[in-house]
């Protein structure tokens, strides 16, 4: 079955614990991307990925690291989490050529950072 | 870069009425307008989407119709059924790697 997958799916942490939400997909995607979803702001992209070795910063890159060491995953990185940093986060792919366009989105990571 | 806006941010309707969702977006060299879906508690899916090159697309109950010169684009759900009852997100795309989605818009379909 063709699909996105995150882990883990709820996490509660405290300030400054350094943690990590893994992403991935089977259906060789080669275009993977973060986001985080806030009510009232839609859903707003933290980073994205063209391919293997090729990453680049969305709209809400700070206090985030990724990296896109295999094709099928892409981990999201928190350094240090902050209260702020409290969301539900999204992970999508598409295929190269269609890029931003018709992603499939992941099932969300609810973080709460305490 | 890209903003998006949209209108209204809820919507109540009554079962078989009509509904529409609005748009705008700031970056005319913006391209590619997608729609998603998202029930409660599950991910976004796309329902529609409509390249600038194209005026309106419709889907079976579902409608989206792009205006370039105004910078705005709107989703028509025709004959509402409560299964339509979702957040609706419109998003913009000019470059093909990044999405810039509204606020979303929480539609109430009443049986």
């Amino acid at each position: 079955e063709a699909q996105v997958t995150q882990n883990p799916r709820y996490l509660i942490t405290v300030t400054g614990k350094k943690l990590t939400v893994t992403c991935s997909q089977n259906m060789n995607h080669e275009y993977m991307s973060w986001y985080r979803q806030d009510p009232g702001l839609g859903l707003r992209q933290i980073y994205y990925s063209m391919n293997v070795e090729v990453t680049d910063k969305g709209d809400v890159p700070e206090g985030y690291k990724v990296s896109r060491k295999e094709k099928r995953n892409f981990p999201l990185i928190l350094e240090s989490p902050s209260p702020n940093q409290t969301s539900l986060y999204f992970c999508a792919s598409s295929t190269r050529d269609r890029g931003a366009y018709e992603q499939y989105f992941g099932p969300g990571t609810r973080l709460t950072v305490t | 870069g890209e903003n998006v806006e949209q209108h209204p941010s809820t919507l109540s309707v009554q079962e078989g009425d009509s509904a529409v969702i609005k748009c705008t977006y700031s970056d005319s060299a913006s391209n590619y307008f997608p729609w998603y879906k998202q029930e409660l508690g599950k991910r976004p899916q796309l329902i529609i989407d409509i390249r600038s090159n194209v005026g309106e697309k419709k889907d079976q109950r579902i409608a989206v119709t792009l205006n370039k010169t105004a910078k705005h684009f709107s989703l028509h759900i025709t004959e509402t059924q409560p299964e339509d009852s979702a957040v609706y997100f419109c998003a913009a795309s000019n470059a093909g790697n990044m999405l810039t989605f509204g606020g979303g818009t929480r539609l109430m379909v009443k049986p």
